[in-house]
């Protein structure tokens, strides 16, 4: 059984602060990493897909870091929103399946 | 540009009965991959499909759970006999070989 863990589990921070999580997961059978933004009551939106050691993506104020070799990566959301407020899921895909964290649920507070 | 569609969005049996999941992928995508959410749980993988085959069935509970997708038409996810314990959220995903993309998922309630 493949683990994945994210940490913190939840999180609450306050507007126009900046923040990160981890997503750990084995350091063999590394196809690629995911990260995913989950809001309630919709389906996980696709936010990166991270490759290779040391890939670095941006997208707006959301960025992620990947070390493929320790079995990492970092989410960080600088200047958070409320908007950004929704549950992040990483997934370690081995090429044939993937394995989901728990997530990281965020709370930004106006 | 349609997304992943699923049908039901919810869906309520009594147990013993079955229930039928329906998943159309984005057009193009040709594998399909199907999850469970149970309560308080993160997204489980089930199976993962391609046309026609079955590729990877290694999360599918191994009694009264099968899933297919025909040349033509949706996936189905079948479930027989539900129980409670089946009540869940099933999530399908469609790929283009790079990353996933979700349909809004069926919440499937058994009493």
């Amino acid at each position: 059984i493949l683990n994945v863990e994210q940490s913190p589990q939840s999180l609450h921070v306050q507007e126009g602060d900046s923040t990160n999580f981890t997503c750990s997961f084995p350091s063999s059978n590394f196809y690629a990493l995911h990260w995913y933004r989950w809001e309630t009551a919709k389906s996980p939106e696709a936010l990166f897909v991270m490759t290779l050691n040391g890939d670095e993506k941006k997208k707006g104020r959301i960025s992620a870091t990947l070390n493929t070799k320790e079995g990492y990566s970092y989410l960080y959301i600088k200047g958070s929103q409320p908007e950004d407020s929704a549950t992040y899921l990483c997934a370690f895909d081995t090429g044939n399946q993937f394995y989901f964290g728990t997530g990281t649920s965020l709370t930004v507070i106006p | 540009n349609a997304g992943v569609m699923q049908n039901p969005r919810h869906l309520v049996r009594r147990r013993g009965q079955e229930a039928r999941l329906r998943c159309s992928p984005m057009k193009g995508h040709s594998h399909v991959y199907w999850y469970r959410q149970l309560p308080e749980e993160g997204l489980k993988f089930m199976v993962y499909l391609q046309k026609e085959n079955i590729i990877d069935e290694s999360g599918m509970p191994k009694e009264r759970f099968s899933a297919e997708f025909p040349k033509e038409g949706p996936s189905i996810l079948r479930i027989q006999q539900v129980v409670r314990g089946d009540s869940a959220a099933y999530f399908c995903a469609s790929s283009n070989q790079e990353t996933q993309y979700f349909g809004p998922g069926t919440r499937l309630l058994v009493l």
